[in-house]
């Protein structure tokens, strides 16, 4: 049974350009949340989608957004990167919406901005 | 908003001590709590959880009691291993405007010696 899967592992950009992240979430599980994970900090929301909608968003710019696929995977897009943008990105998945269930965890994208 | 606080780390102690994360919240209305680990180079995992008030959660020989006249939820292990050095997180869930977030505190890295 897959567990949450996250591609790809690295990634190095220079400043203003776009990324997009991708997520496949636990089988079974229909909730996807992304989290922003700075070195030596904890996990910072950034938003959850749920059918296919962003239901919550945390306090992140409109440079970060995403986008849920009818199979409940998941991709992650920044635009116009900055250097603060260097970090690790989290995707967990669960299932019905919320965040009371189990989150499951990927083990992330380590994004570096130059 | 809300917020979780917890001790600051790094946490060093030989095998077989007595482990104890303290672990502090700030929240509106009542909470669940977590308890996530993080092992080098993956994502996190779910170690315990408690929903109410006075519940003990407990896995792997660790445990943290739900406090809410303290709003506290302290990890604690009676006999450390070298396999339980990572990096710990406390987080909980509020619920209502905070649907689907989890807000994490900034993580103790703790490292066990043989």
């Amino acid at each position: 049974d897959a567990g949450v899967t996250q591609s790809p592992t690295h990634l190095i950009k220079t400043r203003g350009q776009q990324v997009t992240l991708r997520c496949s979430p636990k089988s079974g599980h229909d909730t996807v949340s992304w989290y922003q994970q700075a070195l030596g900090q904890g996990p910072q929301f950034i938003f959850q989608y749920y059918e296919e909608e962003e239901r919550q968003r945390g306090n992140f710019p409109d440079r970060f957004s995403g986008h849920q696929f009818p199979n409940y995977s998941s991709e992650l897009n920044v635009n116009a990167l900055l250097l603060g943008d260097s970090a690790l990105y989290l995707c967990a998945s669960s299932l019905g919406g919320g965040g009371n269930q189990p989150q499951h965890f990927g083990d992330g994208t380590r994004l570096s901005i130059l | 908003g809300d917020s979780v606080t917890q001790m600051e780390g790094p946490v060093t102690l030989s095998e077989e001590a007595f482990l104890t994360i303290n672990c502090t919240y700030t929240a509106t209305g009542y909470p669940s709590l977590f308890w996530y680990v993080q092992y080098p180079g993956e994502g996190l995992q779910l170690l315990l959880k408690a929903t109410k008030a006075d519940d003990k959660g407990s896995n792997k020989g660790f445990e943290a009691t739900y406090r809410k006249e303290t709003t506290s939820f302290h990890l604690e292990k009676g006999s450390v291993q070298v396999s339980d050095s990572a990096v710990y997180f406390c987080a909980l869930y509020a619920g209502g405007t905070s649907y689907g977030k989890l807000t994490f505190g900034q993580g103790t890295i703790l490292t066990v010696h043989p």
